[in-house]
């Protein structure tokens, strides 16, 4: 099944304590990117990768490391969480063939930093 | 700086009534725009994605159209169903940097 997974779903950490969230796709994409959701200011893109060892910055990457070594995984990085980054985060696929691809989202991990 | 504008806010129609949502963009340097339905609390389903080529996008009861001059898209729904109630999203892919930019959406509520 083609899919999009990011682990953990739920995590609750606090402040400072340096955390990695998982994004795996098995569609052998080349775009990966990684939002995160928060009431009232929506979906917001923080990193995404064009291919291996391809990545730039997107509207929010204060905080927040990524890289992309492997095609198939992207993970994200929060080196020293804040509260502040207390949100719904989504990964995200999709082909850049000759045509843009549709997007495909994993079912989101929800972070809480106290 | 792309700016993407969904309108209504929110919706709330009777069951079976067509709609019509709206999405703008400010833009029109763009690859893509996508569609997606959003749960309360769950992830994205993406619905339609009409390349920056293309006029317009069929699925089912769904039918999407972008006029790329105008900076438009709407996504139009034939007669709705109360399972239609969730948030709806749009979603634009900027050439020149691969960016991805979302409206805040369009809570739709259908009363059964």
């Amino acid at each position: 099944e083609a899919q999009v997974t990011q682990n953990p779903r739920y995590l609750i950490t606090v402040t400072g304590k340096k955390l990695t969230v998982t994004c795996s796709q098995n569609m052998n994409h080349e775009y990966m990117s990684w939002y995160r959701q928060d009431p009232g200011l929506g979906l917001r893109q923080i990193y995404y990768s064009m291919n291996v060892e391809v990545t730039d910055k997107g509207d929010v990457p204060e905080g927040y490391k990524v890289s992309r070594k492997e095609k198939r995984n992207f993970p994200l990085i929060l080196e020293s969480p804040s509260p502040n980054q207390t949100s719904l985060y989504f990964c995200a696929s999709s082909s850049t063939g000759r045509l843009a691809g549709e997007q495909y989202f994993g079912p989101g991990t929800r972070l809480t930093v106290t | 700086k792309q700016e993407v504008t969904q309108i209504p806010a929110a919706l709330s129609v009777p069951e079976g009534e067509n709609l019509v949502l709206n999405c703008s963009f400010t833009d029109s340097a763009i690859y893509n725009l996508q569609w997606f339905r959003q749960d309360p609390g769950k992830g994205l389903t993406s619905l339609l994605l009409i390349q920056s080529s293309q006029r317009e996008q069929t699925s089912g009861r769904l039918n999407a159209s972008l006029d790329k001059s105008s900076g438009r898209s709407t996504l139009y729904i034939a007669a709705s169903q109360p399972g239609d109630s969730a948030t709806y999203l749009c979603a634009v892919l900027n050439t020149g940097g691969f960016k991805t930019i979302f409206g805040a959406g369009t809570r739709l509520f259908v009363k059964a």
